[in-house]
């Protein structure tokens, strides 16, 4: 019963580097999603999922990459980190269809320090 | 352009008495309309849901009501417990994805 499980929970990382933040379900949720939280304001859609093979961009999605091979994964991809990218990063599922769907289920967050 | 507002950042209550979160919205597309609870070094919540062909849904101590002519949501909590010191995030939803707003941290006291 592990819900949404996100590693690492803290990673520092310097400019240029690259990363993979790791995102699994074991719930059989169709919808994955990536946020991001910054300080005082509230959690911004970067990438979403809608089931295994496809993915589509949110708000803010300059700088990641996703996929989605599996039901249960949705890494997110880190090309060449910059400051901006500073942020506790959370990932979500959730089950949706046409006619409504459950609230989501969010993992514990990873907080990203960009130096 | 935020499509969902929470303008207090704070509210400070007195336990045993009545919160009252508001949020406003722009999009008249959005569907359900959620709220979430976050603790500190902790992923957000969910809490109670109320879609859009509804004005009012209730679970316990708390109570969503929507005004859609007015693109406003409320949550209300009677009683509350210092236990629900916490952010409360709104969101609206289309299509299965979610946009939040800011967040209002509530506190409540003993």
């Amino acid at each position: 019963n592990a819900g949404v499980t996100q590693t690492p929970k803290f990673r520092i990382l310097k400019i240029g580097q690259s990363m993979t933040l790791q995102c699994t379900q074991d719930m059989n949720h169709n919808y994955m999603y990536w946020y991001r939280q910054d300080p005082g304001m509230g959690l911004k859609l970067i990438y979403y999922s809608v089931g295994a093979g496809i993915t589509d961009k949110g708000e803010v999605p300059n700088g990641y990459n996703v996929s989605r091979s599996t039901t249960e994964d949705f890494p997110l991809r880190l090309e060449l980190a910059a400051p901006s990218q500073t942020s506790v990063y959370f990932c979500a599922s959730s089950y949706w269809t046409e006619t409504g769907g459950d609230g989501y289920t969010f993992g514990s967050g990873t907080r990203l320090t960009v130096v | 352009d935020q499509q969902v507002k929470q303008n207090s950042p704070s509210l400070s209550v007195q336990e045993g008495r009545i919160s009252i979160l508001n949020c406003d919205y722009t999009n008249s597309m959005f569907d359900y309309f959620l709220w979430y609870k976050k603790y500190p070094a902790e992923g957000p919540t969910f809490l109670i849901s109320i879609s859009s062909i509804k004005d009012k849904n209730e679970d316990g101590r708390f109570t969503v009501f929507l005004n859609k002519s007015a693109k406003h949501l409320s949550l209300h909590i009677v009683p509350s417990q210092p236990g629900d010191s916490a952010v409360y995030f709104c969101a609206a939803s289309g299509a299965g994805k979610s946009t939040f707003g800011d967040g209002t941290t509530l506190t409540v006291k003993p």
